[in-house]
């Protein structure tokens, strides 16, 4: 089975640029996560798609960073403009959601954002 | 979601068994315990996840105590490779927020 697909797996960027992510779930799995893990913590909850609808995003900073799923399959995340603070790793990850899954989630190999 | 205390820091020997602890002193009823493991520059992998009874598998074994309020996981004989960064995670199946604390980084020692 193919696992999550993440592109690119770094990148370097000035502050105030523009930067975007793709997320590539495994098939079939209907919930699609984005972390962000700043170096030395954990993983922290961007954004949760169920399909194409979003579940929470309450820790995601709307004025700098958007992210969609269309068609309820692949996903992008984007940061316009970059901060400093922003640099960290980019992680995705989805999971089968439904009446009786358990909520394994399976985890791409992230991004590495480096702003400058 | 209730919150989970770990560690900062574990060293094991090579081939002896890890025990890793979690305290999850608020965890409620309907929430599962799951533990994830990171090794260095790799996305987080599943271990293992229970309710109640003390579950095993092919990786490692999670004992729950009586009142649920704390776990450890255990694996059996540490090799090299172990050497991850390991989480434990407590939220209600197919609801509630994935919340990683910055969970304890095990070293196992040749």
């Amino acid at each position: 089975e193919a696992g999550v697909a993440q592109s690119p797996r770094y990148k370097i960027i000035e502050k105030r640029q523009s930067v975007a992510f793709w997320c590539n779930p495994i098939s079939g799995h209907a919930t699609l996560y984005w972390y962000q893990q700043i170096l030395g913590q954990g993983p922290k909850l961007l954004i949760q798609f169920q399909n194409n609808g979003v579940v929470d995003d309450s820790q995601l900073p709307k004025d700098r960073f958007s992210a969609e799923r269309l068609k309820g399959v692949d996903s992008t995340l984007k940061i316009q403009p970059a901060k400093l603070e922003d640099s960290a790793v980019y992680l995705c990850a989805s999971s089968l959601v439904g009446t009786g899954y358990w909520n394994e989630q399976f985890f791409g190999p992230g991004t590495r954002l480096t702003v400058l | 979601d209730a919150k989970t205390t770990q560690p900062t820091s574990m060293d094991c020997a090579e081939g002896r068994a890890a025990n890793l602890p979690c305290n999850h002193s608020t965890i409620s009823g309907n929430e599962y315990v799951y533990w994830y493991r990171q090794i260095h520059s790799q996305g987080p992998q599943y271990i293992i996840h229970g309710l109640k009874n003390n579950e095993t598998n092919e990786m490692a074994s999670l004992i729950i105590t009586e009142d649920r309020k704390s776990s450890t996981l255990i694996l059996p004989h540490a090799t090299l490779r172990d050497t991850a960064v390991y989480y434990c995670i407590v939220f209600h199946t197919n609801a509630g927020k994935s919340t990683f604390g910055d969970g304890t980084t095990l070293t196992v020692k040749p």
